[in-house]
């Protein structure tokens, strides 16, 4: 079974539109982590949020989580064709990185 | 600097036969895991290793053998492949607990397909 269920499955934007993608989860944390996987390629790590904090920012990227709600999300602001890929949120329960994957978001941005 | 480094990159199988994955880090890396992921899902936990010497299991691990050696080696094992072992296999490693909380580097993956 999967900790987390991402919300929206599928997303297509126009090229400079925000990207909000959504991440539950069910269990206690010690982190979350966002990862970027272009089609047939491996995972790129995007943004790690500790359980004690509320919000991060890293460029384009803002992630909140909220440990009340068991609850994430990832905005992708001023989107580019280059963002176009599968997102991915994974819990790590106690900083060991193994993580537990959501089912992913595929975003599509048209140019 | 090569990062996290699997090989094959593409695997046909017939069931019942046995093979290694090998994934090699070259970042003095403690913690290793590998990962498979079917189409149009996540990734899931198959073994992890906090350091040579020492394995675990993850989420799902049946059908699947590893060991560690050495801090950069982490081969995983299919001991009789089938058919529902057919997925896309991740090698990733990281930085141990007491440097805090790091992220984790993926390898390109190997596309097996089981017959």
């Amino acid at each position: 079974s999967q900790q987390g269920e991402e919300d929206p499955q599928a997303l297509s934007i126009q090229e400079g539109e925000n990207a909000t993608m959504n991440c539950s989860y069910k269990t206690s944390i010690n982190n979350l982590q966002w990862y970027r996987q272009n089609s047939g390629r491996g995972l790129v790590h995007l943004i790690l949020i500790r359980s004690n904090e509320r919000e991060k920012h890293s460029g384009r990227l803002r992630v909140t989580l909220d440990t009340s709600k068991k609850s994430s999300s990832l905005l992708i602001t001023a989107s580019r064709a280059a963002d176009t890929a599968s997102y991915f949120c994974a819990t790590d329960r106690n900083a060991g990185n193994m993580l537990t994957f959501g089912g992913g978001t595929r975003l599509m941005v048209k140019p | 600097n090569a990062g996290v480094t699997q090989t094959p990159k593409f695997q046909v199988l017939k069931t019942g036969q046995s093979m290694t994955l090998q994934c090699a880090q070259d970042m003095n890396h403690e913690y290793m895991s590998w990962y498979r992921q079917d189409p149009g899902m996540g990734l899931r936990l198959i073994h992890y290793s906090v350091g040579a010497g020492i394995t675990d299991q993850g989420e799902v691990p049946n059908g699947y053998n590893v060991s560690r050696s050495t801090t950069e080696d982490f081969p995983l094992r299919l001991l009789s492949a089938a058919p529902s072992q057919t997925s896309v296999y991740f090698c990733a490693s990281s930085y141990s607990i007491a440097v805090g909380n790091t992220e984790a580097f993926f390898g390109q993956g190997t596309r097996l397909t089981v017959v």
